[in-house]
């Protein structure tokens, strides 16, 4: 079955980026776009954008270039997002999902808190 | 970005009660294919969202079919029929229509 397993949650002073991993499994990793969306109790769900897993190319949202940076590895069927110059804004629960259009299948989520 | 505007905000009902959230969008959610991307998800507490409905009518894999979306261009509706307790939550609704895809801000669902 489809799965989206996401690395655990994270600790980072201001400042300082995290880098965040999504391996998928049970299916063609290459098939699907990989999404990322941001979850906060003020802001709701936002979208940060989406990588080409078989090109490695991005799209990001408007918000979040500069902020959000979108990689994979074809070989482990893994994604990142690294989030660089970490603001107590940051800190938030992030998703990645499959593909780009039927938000189908969900990872589990990753916490993020920036604290000094 | 397209705006979706969901309400209410929130609901409280008994078991075995139906109710309806609302969800409507800035711009219209036509793709160029014809096909209308609108979805609507629960957040369970402490869970990451799961599709129960999508291009506004269609039930994801495993949804009963107590869980009904109607709706078309930019008015789009949930319907659960005989709420269960199991249906507590955060309801989003979701277009994937245009880029960057936009969410509502969610409807939560409390059970008397």
């Amino acid at each position: 079955q489809v799965q989206l397993q996401q690395s655990g949650a994270e600790l980072a002073k201001p400042g300082s980026s995290v880098k965040i991993s999504c391996k998928a499994s049970g299916y063609t990793f290459t098939s699907y776009y990989i999404s990322w969306i941001k979850q906060t109790t003020g802001q709701g769900l936002e979208y940060i954008g989406y990588i080409n897993t078989g090109s490695g190319g991005t799209n990001y949202n408007e918000k979040f270039k500069g902020k959000a940076t979108l990689t994979v590895d074809k070989s482990s069927s893994t994604a990142f997002m690294q989030l660089s110059s970490l603001t107590p804004d940051d800190s938030a629960v992030y998703y990645c999902a499959r593909g780009t259009t039927t938000l189908a299948y969900w990872g589990q989520g990753t916490l993020v808190t920036v604290s000094s | 970005d397209v705006v979706m505007t969901q309400t209410p905000p929130s609901l409280s009902v008994a078991i075995g009660q139906s109710v309806s959230i609302s969800c409507k969008s800035s711009q219209s959610l036509v793709y160029s294919d014809g096909k209308t991307y609108l979805h609507w998800l629960l957040q369970s507490p402490g869970r990451s969202p799961k599709r129960l409905i999508y291009q506004v009518s269609n039930l994801g894999s495993g949804v009963p079919d107590r869980f009904s979306g109607t709706g078309s261009q930019k008015d789009f509706t949930l319907k659960i029929s005989r709420v269960e307790a199991e249906d507590l939550g955060v309801y989003y609704c979701a277009q994937t229509t245009h880029f960057p895809l936009t969410f509502g801000s969610g409807t939560k669902l409390e059970i008397k």
